[in-house]
């Protein structure tokens, strides 16, 4: 089992490019989320999937959009790619929101010139 | 005030030793605690999690649960290089939409 993975791995983009970043998952998880990881200010959840067919916004969404094209596969899209989007994004799975643990892919860093 | 607080560090303890980390919350019907452990140009990684009040032991790892002060704390027994990491506490909140709340991390140091 792969587990969670995501790609790219390293990506350049200036602004106002778009982009999306793709994410799966092999472990017939329900839920699954966007993060991304800003130095000193921790994980910070861009949006969420509890179930296939629903997605949420987190904490942080704004200059976002996501798709869960199915029960694998959650891709977060930057339509406009600007320098505060500078950062490292991580995806992670669960079996289902709340107690259960998250597993976290390679993560992408994303640098917007 | 944030929802989930550490202390950024660095924390730095001699190999052998205990190391301490330490996290509190301000959501006092959080019901899921978690530590991840993250390596440095890696992802988070779960190496503990606890429900309820009290102590939780898995190895060399304690995580201890303080409901009614709203803190959970992680001991690390017998501290080894390879335990040098940076250790992020994460909270599931109470209500219905229950996504973990991380907090900054605390950055551990084992020195040999």
């Amino acid at each position: 089992n792969a587990g969670v993975t995501q790609t790219p791995k390293f990506q350049v983009l200036k602004t106002g490019q778009s982009m999306t970043l793709q994410c799966a998952q092999d472990m017939n998880h329900n839920s699954m989320y966007w993060y991304r990881q800003d130095p000193g200010m921790g994980l910070r959840l861009i949006y969420y999937s509890a179930s296939e067919g629903t997605t949420d916004k987190g904490e942080v969404p704004n200059g976002y959009n996501v798709s869960r094209l199915n029960k694998r596969e959650f891709s977060l899209r930057l339509e406009s790619a600007a320098p505060s989007q500078t950062s490292v994004y991580f995806c992670a799975s669960s079996e289902s929101m709340g107690q259960e643990t998250q597993y976290f892919g390679p993560g992408t860093r994303l640098l917007v010139l | 005030q944030k929802e989930v607080e550490q202390n950024s560090g660095p924390l730095s303890v001699p190999e052998g030793a205990i190391a301490s980390l330490n996290c509190t919350y301000s959501d006092r019907g959080s019901q899921s605690f978690f530590w991840y452990r993250q390596y440095s140009g890696k992802s988070p990684e779960l190496i503990m999690s606890i429900y309820s009040n009290g102590d939780k032991e898995d190895g060399r790892f304690t995580a201890q649960l303080n409901k009614a002060s709203q803190y959970v704390s992680l001991l690390i027994r017998d501290s080894q290089p390879s335990d040098s990491a940076t250790y992020l506490c994460a909270v599931s909140p109470s209500g219905s939409a229950r996504q973990l709340t991380f907090g900054s991390g605390t950055q551990l140091t084992v020195l040999p």
